[in-house]
């Protein structure tokens, strides 16, 4: 296990389609954190699971945002009705333990045509 | 709600040389942590350095160092002997008990040969 891993690297999607994104974090981590980052900009937090429990979403995810961590192993996110707003890179992160600081995937940026 | 201030969009240092980044918190926790990030161009997100805010003491690793002001909620990277791979996008980090780390906007650093 190498690190966490983000499929896919790269997504354009025309408006109005659904996207999906998944997440496989360090196999021992038990907590997976979901950011957005838009250029020029530092990553803004979406959502965080603890095992496959997801404890907290942020007022930035709306109702299209979907994310789900069966298991508590892989995560995935998904947009239903993409706008050109969701352009942005999507990070996920995962930790061992909540004070240890974060591991990042190379992220899936998101082109919204 | 907690913020994170980093004041210098962009900075810029001769290699060898030292540069030292900015950051400033707002909080009324007690108890938290603090990161440097650093995300080189289309790459993935990196641990620099983290701080405890119990410890008086400020971290170092190798050529990286901080400087901890908690009263005045202040958390400056010092990178010394600067080398071209240190050129890369640095964000400072918060870290509240509990959970979600945020982040700065970001200091676009730039390493000149």
């Amino acid at each position: 296990d190498t690190g966490v891993s983000q499929d896919p690297r790269h997504k354009i999607t025309k408006r109005g389609q659904n996207v999906t994104f998944r997440c496989d974090p360090i196999s021992e981590h038990n907590r997976l954190y979901w950011y957005r980052q838009t250029l020029g900009q530092g990553p803004e937090f979406l959502t965080y699971f603890q095992n496959e429990a997801q404890l907290e979403k942020s007022r930035l995810l709306s109702d299209r945002f979907s994310a789900e961590r069966p298991k508590g192993s892989f995560s995935t996110l998904e947009i239903q009705r993409t706008e050109q707003g969701d352009s942005a890179m999507y990070l996920c992160a995962s930790s061992p333990r909540q004070s240890y600081g974060y591991t990042f995937g190379s992220g899936t940026r998101l082109t919204v045509v | 709600a907690q913020t994170v201030t980093q004041s210098q969009p962009e900075m810029s240092v001769q290699e060898a040389e030292t540069v030292t980044l900015s950051c400033t918190y707002d909080t009324s926790e007690s108890d938290y942590y603090l990161f440097w990030y650093k995300q080189p161009p289309s790459r993935q997100m990196i641990l620099v350095i983290r701080q405890e805010a119990y410890k008086q003491q400020n971290a170092t690793e190798n050529r990286f160092s901080v400087n901890f002001q908690k009263a005045a909620k202040s958390f400056s990277l010092k990178i010394s002997d600067s080398q071209l791979g240190d050129a890369a996008m640095y964000f400072c980090a918060y870290f509240p008990v509990p959970e979600k780390l945020v982040f700065g906007k970001g200091t676009k650093l730039t390493v000149n040969p």
